[in-house]
């Protein structure tokens, strides 16, 4: 019930390609979905994040595309560059409590 | 600027020492949390507090102790009793407030703690 499947684990992608992350969560009272960066020997950041009642958010080259149906949500880069390379973890809230629970990551390679 | 403070940046740590990593945070965040990441595993939960003086063990806080008595701070030791401590050590804070710009998380830079 509190689990947040991420898919892939490892992406390459080349540069202006687009990189798909796909993230899969199972409790319906999850009020919301960031997508944090982490590049290595940092801290994660807040990329982009969307509420189950909008199917999609665009913020300049990233989007998340969000089914609740399916309880299914996605992060889509656009035009991708060897500057997007990271890690990525996807996160749904539990709004009773505030925690969020973290997908375990996708480490996105851009080639130049 | 509001934010969280990790240190130190690198800590090595003998067999059976125990070490505490700090975390400080000036964002006036209710809630803080700790969490230990090693490569291929993403992030685990090892202790979070949601209150001054209060605080609950996470998916792994075997080996692990916390104290929270100051809004601020919320020191995480690492004891001798964890056998396997090096890992990125992440600390994180978050708002109880209602509106959605108080959802996420802010994230520390971290610490590497290495046993030597």
């Amino acid at each position: 019930q509190q689990q947040v499947k991420q898919s892939p684990q490892s992406l390459i992608v080349q540069k202006g390609g687009i990189s798909i992350i796909n993230c899969a969560y199972e409790n319906t009272a999850f009020d919301y979905f960031p997508w944090y960066q982490q590049f290595p020997g940092k801290g994660p950041a807040l990329l982009i994040a969307i509420r189950p009642d909008v199917s999609e958010k665009k913020e300049g080259r990233f989007t998340i595309s969000f089914n609740k149906s399916a309880k299914q949500f996605s992060l889509h880069i656009m035009d991708s560059q060897p500057g997007d390379s990271a890690t990525y973890f996807c996160a749904s809230r539990a709004g009773n409590t505030g925690k969020l629970i973290f997908g375990q990551g996708t480490t996105l390679q851009v080639k130049p | 600027d509001g934010g969280i403070t990790q240190s130190p940046k690198y800590l090595f740590r003998k067999e059976g020492q125990n070490v505490t990593l700090s975390c400080e945070q000036n964002l006036n965040h209710d809630a803080m949390y700790w969490y230990r990441q090693d490569p291929g595993q993403g992030l685990r939960l090892i202790y979070y507090s949601q209150i001054v003086n209060d605080f609950q063990k996470g998916d792994i806080a075997e080996g692990y102790s916390v104290s929270r008595e100051k809004k601020e701070s919320f020191p995480l030791t690492v004891t001798s009793a964890q056998k396997n401590p090096t890992a990125f050590y992440l600390c994180a804070s978050s708002s109880h407030r209602g509106e959605e710009i108080h959802y996420g998380y802010t994230f520390g830079s971290g610490t590497r703690l290495t046993v030597v």
